[in-house]
């Protein structure tokens, strides 16, 4: 599994766009780009998953690029209720493999 | 939308104690899982399992533990002999197949707490 690097924590204010940058030098070819959310005492859920360019869904954007060495995750507009840890994973996930979670950021949203 | 719940939502346990942690996957899903998280620290994999066996587990997955599909719904982990180092969130967790996605459900977690 590629390791990955993201920032332990962030601050941000209502309204604003936030972009979590996970660097992920040693991805393979057969590897995707997946981010979870997780809110206190709640379990992880899914937010977005891609494998280059850009992707987007109604709750954030994913980019990609083409070298494939790190991704950022774009919030458009949060709000306090996006305060959570966010975990960036990198791997050939095919269906019933284990999530390898790492750290996470930390995302802090003020009014 | 179909969620996994969880049971017990909180679970108090003596040390040397046998719990048993309920879950309910999606029902159309094929691949259950059980994780861990310790206050303050990463979600870690135990186990995972299809089509009524283990498919994977980690190395914290030791003999103490084991997991039971017993009927239709439900998904089960045992903790035969309770330890403090035992005390984390448990979530269960379930996916389809050949959705395209490599996304995990997770359920809101069971809180273990042994004394």
């Amino acid at each position: 599994l590629a390791k990955t690097t993201q920032p332990i924590s962030m601050d941000s204010y209502e309204g604003q766009e936030v972009n979590i940058t996970c660097s992920h030098n040693n991805i393979a070819t057969n590897d995707y780009i997946t981010w979870y959310q997780q809110f206190p005492s709640q379990g992880p859920r899914f937010i977005i998953q891609g494998y280059k360019t850009k992707v987007t869904n109604e709750v954030a954007s994913l980019f990609i690029p083409a070298d494939r060495k790190s991704s950022t995750l774009s919030l458009p507009r949060v709000s306090l209720s996006d305060t959570a840890v966010y975990y960036c994973l990198v791997g050939d996930y095919n269906a019933g493999n284990m999530l390898t979670f790492g750290g996470g950021t930390r995302l802090m949203v003020k009014p | 939308e179909p969620e996994v719940t969880q049971t017990p939502s909180h679970q108090v346990t003596q040390m040397g104690q046998e719990v048993i942690l309920r879950c309910v996957p999606i029902s159309n899903h094929l691949y259950f899982y059980w994780y861990r998280q310790i206050l303050g620290q990463k979600v870690e994999f135990l186990v995972s399992f299809y089509n009524n066996e283990i498919s994977e587990k980690s190395e914290i997955f030791d003999d103490q533990f084991s997991v039971e599909r017993p009927d239709g719904s439900n998904f089960t982990l045992k903790i035969r002999s309770t330890k403090l180092e035992d005390s984390a969130m448990y979530f269960c967790a379930s996916s389809d197949f050949g959705t395209g996605t490599y996304e995990q459900y997770f359920g809101p977690g069971t809180r273990l707490t042994v004394t």
